[in-house]
């Protein structure tokens, strides 16, 4: 069965904290994705890598930066987290790009709460 | 900016009742089209795909009008276990897919 793993399900961080969020894919997908989503805002893509070592900007990526020195391992880090960037934060990969590409997978995510 | 419009709902219906939902996108290039799933305190995960000739599976059905750039989904004999958020989903990359808000769907018995 394939899998999407976020290390952590629930986070509570102070202001300022730096933060790592964990993701591990089983399925040697060549995409991986990182989006939050948020109530009245729906799911929106922060960063997305399509190899090792390389990433790219999503909608959103400011006050966050990603590291892929992995295939398997796509990891989301907020430098020093702020209150708005209190969210749910969903890991996702996918095989392929165009028509060709296949399903997305997501991870169960990670619920990160910064006081 | 590449978007994908949907009604949120919610959309009550009882058990049985035919219920369609439909979203419009901005991106006329997008190739890829999809619906997904997502229950409550879950993951999204996907229904189905939406082809030009429109497809099926079991009671749920897909259509994509070009033309008019819109997306629809048809829910037939609605169950209880069909209630759930469902994201319209285009593709705006060459592997990136940019997700609607969702429409929420109550099924009551």
């Amino acid at each position: 069965d394939v899998k999407v793993t976020q290390s952590s399900r629930y986070l509570v961080k102070r202001t300022g904290e730096k933060v790592f969020l964990e993701c591990v894919q089983d399925m040697d997908h060549e995409n991986m994705f990182w989006y939050r989503q948020d109530p009245g805002l729906g799911l929106r893509l922060i960063y997305f890598s399509y190899d090792v070592k390389m990433k790219e900007k999503g909608d959103i990526p400011e006050g966050y930066s990603v590291s892929r020195e992995k295939k398997e391992r796509f990891s989301l880090i907020l430098e020093s987290a702020s209150t708005n960037q209190t969210s749910m934060y969903l890991c996702a990969s996918r095989q392929g790009g165009g028509e060709e590409a296949g399903e997305l997978f997501f991870g169960e995510g990670s619920r990160l709460t910064v006081l | 900016r590449k978007e994908v419009e949907q009604d949120p709902g919610p959309f009550n219906v009882p058990e049985g009742a035919t219920v369609a939902f439909n979203c419009t996108y901005s991106n006329s290039a997008s190739q890829s089209f999809f619906w997904y799933r997502q229950d409550c305190r879950k993951e999204p995960k996907l229904l189905m795909s939406v082809y030009s000739s429109g497809n099926e599976d079991g009671r749920f059905t897909a259509q994509l009008n070009r033309a008019s750039q819109y997306i629809s989904l048809l829910i037939r004999d609605s169950k209880l276990s069909d209630s759930a958020t469902y994201l319209c989903v285009q593709g705006s990359g060459y592997s990136t897919l940019t997700f609607g808000k969702g429409t929420m769907l109550l099924v009551s018995p």
